[in-house]
């Protein structure tokens, strides 16, 4: 079955650079994404990348996958106390396309000023 | 253009209660889809429907939820007799309809979510 899987917490220094990591087990996956929940918001799609690449930067963003490990990470360079949040990995599987997504349990990221 | 609109945003029911969850999708965008948070875990997908099609229902419970999303007005997920496993936060997402043959990369725009308590 699908599974994905997350560490539910992280903490970085303001200024740093922030990993998060995620593993997931089906290996059909056409898309995966990393989605952002602020407190009291919806989640928020931050990126994502087709699982022909290995690698995405989107201006702090950078989206590495290993397809042989089934392994996504995200960093987020030079962290801020506004990318304090919890952040989802996810996976598609819907026959149509990314419709149904299976999410990972999330990981709060925490910044210590 | 206002975003994924639910609600109510926190809703109690006692047990054997009804729960009613709406969800108004974003202007232009006739699919929706359910997911359902269970605390301490992510979210699962529950149901995907364009305008009164129930597309795929495979992760509903088969027994007391109905979903539907009518020609006019929000989508409807509706829960009978709640139990206390039923507790959970229900998020609503939307997209806007794409032809089948077209790279698949539909952006899902989620709601804040119902925070569903059931005493």
């Amino acid at each position: 079955g699908e599974d994905v899987e997350q560490s539910l917490f992280l903490s970085v220094r303001e200024g740093d650079s922030s990993v998060i990591n995620c593993t997931y087990t089906d290996s059909s996956s056409t898309y995966l994404y990393w989605y952002k929940q602020e407190p009291g918001a919806g989640l928020q799609l931050l990126t994502y990348i087709f699982s022909n690449m290995d690698m995405k930067q989107d201006q702090r963003l950078t989206v590495l996958l290993n397809k042989k490990d089934k392994h996504l990470s995200l960093r987020i360079a030079d962290t801020q106390t506004g990318d304090s949040a919890i952040y989802f990995c996810a996976e598609s599987t819907g026959s149509f396309g990314n419709e149904k997504l299976t999410f990972g349990t999330g990981t709060r990221l925490t910044i210590i000023p | 253009n206002a975003g994924v609109m639910q609600n109510p945003r926190h809703l109690v029911r006692r047990r054997g209660q009804e729960a009613r969850l709406r969800c108004s999708p974003m202007k232009g965008h006739s699919h929706v889809y359910w997911y359902r948070q269970l605390p301490e875990e992510g979210l699962k997908f529950m149901v995907y429907l364009q305008k009164e099609n129930i597309i795929d229902e495979s992760g509903m419970p088969k027994e007391r939820f109905s979903a539907e999303f009518p020609k006019e007005g929000p989508s409807i997920l509706r829960i009978q007799q709640v139990v206390r496993g039923d507790s959970a936060a229900y998020f609503c997402a939307s997209s806007e309809y794409r032809d089948r043959g077209r790279m698949a990369n539909e952006k899902l725009f989620f709601g804040s979510g119902t925070q569903l308590s059931v005493l």
